[in-house]
């Protein structure tokens, strides 16, 4: 069974600052890995999608890197801001069921 | 990719009362997905709501629990029944949306007293 992961679990940093999440999975039979974002008591916001195929994806100040081999994926914020406190939650389609992560919780402290 | 509205946003019920949620999609799709995520966890999937058939619940879900309409390709509910305390938790439908990964409606937040 697909096993997902997010490191760290919580993460507090000065705005300005860049910083990294991570996401690993146990199964690297899987079609993709999407990013999300989620605010407290709300929905998910999709952030980033990396195909299986692919390495990267950018979006604005996101980047997100897929190593499907070692089962690991990161989440790039450059230049943070009090804006992106949220929740970041890293989830894999296995094809026949869609796995998330723990999630991580930022806060950006101006 | 697809939008989806759900409501309500949230809602406070008593225990022993049900409550439904809805999920309106701006495009047809196959597969709905409703999920749970309670308090500090991360999403678990309750079902697959198929139109034109009943839905495929998972491990723990049960149809009598969490009954589940698809009366068409753009349309699903969820009802939480006979809610007890430990059923407040946040609701999600989603929707898989081909090469752009799966798209969630904006949540319902259910507390039961």
């Amino acid at each position: 069974k697909q096993e997902v992961t997010q490191i760290p679990a919580a993460l507090s940093v000065p705005e300005g600052e860049n910083l990294v999440l991570n996401c690993s999975f146990t199964d690297s039979a899987i079609y993709n890995l999407q990013w999300f974002r989620q605010d407290p008591g709300k929905g998910l916001t999709s952030l980033l999608l990396i195909q299986s195929s692919q390495r990267e994806q950018t979006s604005g100040r996101l980047n997100a890197s897929l190593d499907k081999s070692s089962g690991r994926s990161t989440l790039y914020i450059a230049a943070s801001q009090p804006g992106d406190s949220a929740t970041y939650l890293c989830a894999v389609d296995a094809g026949n069921q869609f796995y998330f992560g723990t999630g991580t919780s930022l806060t950006v402290i101006p | 990719s697809a939008v989806i509205s759900q409501k309500p946003s949230r809602d406070i019920c008593q225990r022993g009362t049900s409550l439904t949620i809805q999920c309106q999609v701006d495009s047809q799709v196959t597969m709905m997905f409703w999920y749970r995520q309670q308090p500090g966890q991360s999403l678990t999937l309750i079902a697959t709501a198929n139109q034109g058939s009943e839905a495929t619940y998972e491990s723990g879900f049960v149809i009598d629990k969490f009954p589940i309409s698809r009366p068409n390709l753009t349309f699903s509910t969820l009802t939480v029944s006979n809610m007890s305390p430990e059923d407040s938790s946040i609701y999600l439908c989603s929707v898989g949306t081909g090469s752009y990964g799966y798209t969630f409606g904006s949540g319902t937040r259910l507390t039961v007293v």
